[in-house]
């Protein structure tokens, strides 16, 4: 198994700015969920992806969105940034059937 | 809606010595599943243990064990011979089903400190 991988590890980017993070899965995992954990909280479900199309979101707005790709890879999109979207992104993902995510590192956006 | 509720924000044992982190969860839901993520200053979030709620035998994995309460809704967490590598936030989550996706829901954490 090579992991769940998140690029870029660290991002600063400027209020209004548009941003994108990636996640490359393990070989297999059909599902990949996002989470956003702010600092000294839990994370919160963003949304998942199974077989490239979204079935289940949480209670982010549209500019929350994404994309997931045959390659088991994804990507989270957000536009208009706001300073309250700086956290830390994680891509979780597993395969059909079991329970147990696999989580990555995780991205950590800073708006400024 | 589910919730779930760490009382304990920070807790410090000395190493060898057991530890139990709390976690108390809300839902009116008959099936479902709770999980303990560690997540040390790498950022990743790691499963430390899992339980099925249909299940009435507590889940164990090496020096971790649940004591699960379904009827209290209550899920703690005990780490026996605690080590230096133990240290790290301790989160605890329930799973759920939302618009058929399956969705986490954390609790606020529980920062675990080991000492020498």
């Amino acid at each position: 198994e090579t992991g769940v991988t998140q690029s870029p590890t660290h991002l600063i980017k400027t209020r209004g700015q548009q941003v994108t993070l990636r996640c490359s899965s393990q070989s297999g995992h059909n599902t990949v969920s996002w989470y956003q954990q702010a600092l000294g909280q839990g994370p919160q479900f963003i949304f998942q992806y199974y077989r490239e199309e979204e079935n289940g979101r949480g209670n982010f707005p549209p500019r929350f969105s994404g994309l997931q790709f045959p390659n088991y890879s994804s990507e989270l999109n957000v536009n208009a940034l706001e300073l309250d979207d700086s956290a830390l992104y994680l891509c979780a993902s597993r395969t059909g059937g079991r329970y147990g995510y696999t989580f990555g590192s995780g991205t950590r956006l800073t708006v400024v | 809606a589910q919730t779930v509720t760490q009382s304990q924000p920070e807790m410090s044992v000395q190493e060898a010595e057991t530890v139990t982190l709390s976690c108390t969860y809300d839902t009116s839901e008959n099936n479902y599943y709770l999980f303990w993520y560690k997540q040390p200053p790498s950022r990743q979030m790691i499963l430390v243990i899992r339980q099925e709620a249909y299940k009435q035998q507590n889940a164990t994995e090496n020096r971790f064990s649940v004591n699960f309460q379904k009827a209290a809704k209550s899920f703690s967490l005990k780490i026996s011979d605690s080590q230096l590598g133990d240290t790290a936030m301790y989160f605890c989550a329930f799973m759920k089903l939302i618009q058929g996706a399956q969705k986490l829901v954390f609790g606020q954490g529980t920062r675990l400190t080991i000492n020498p």
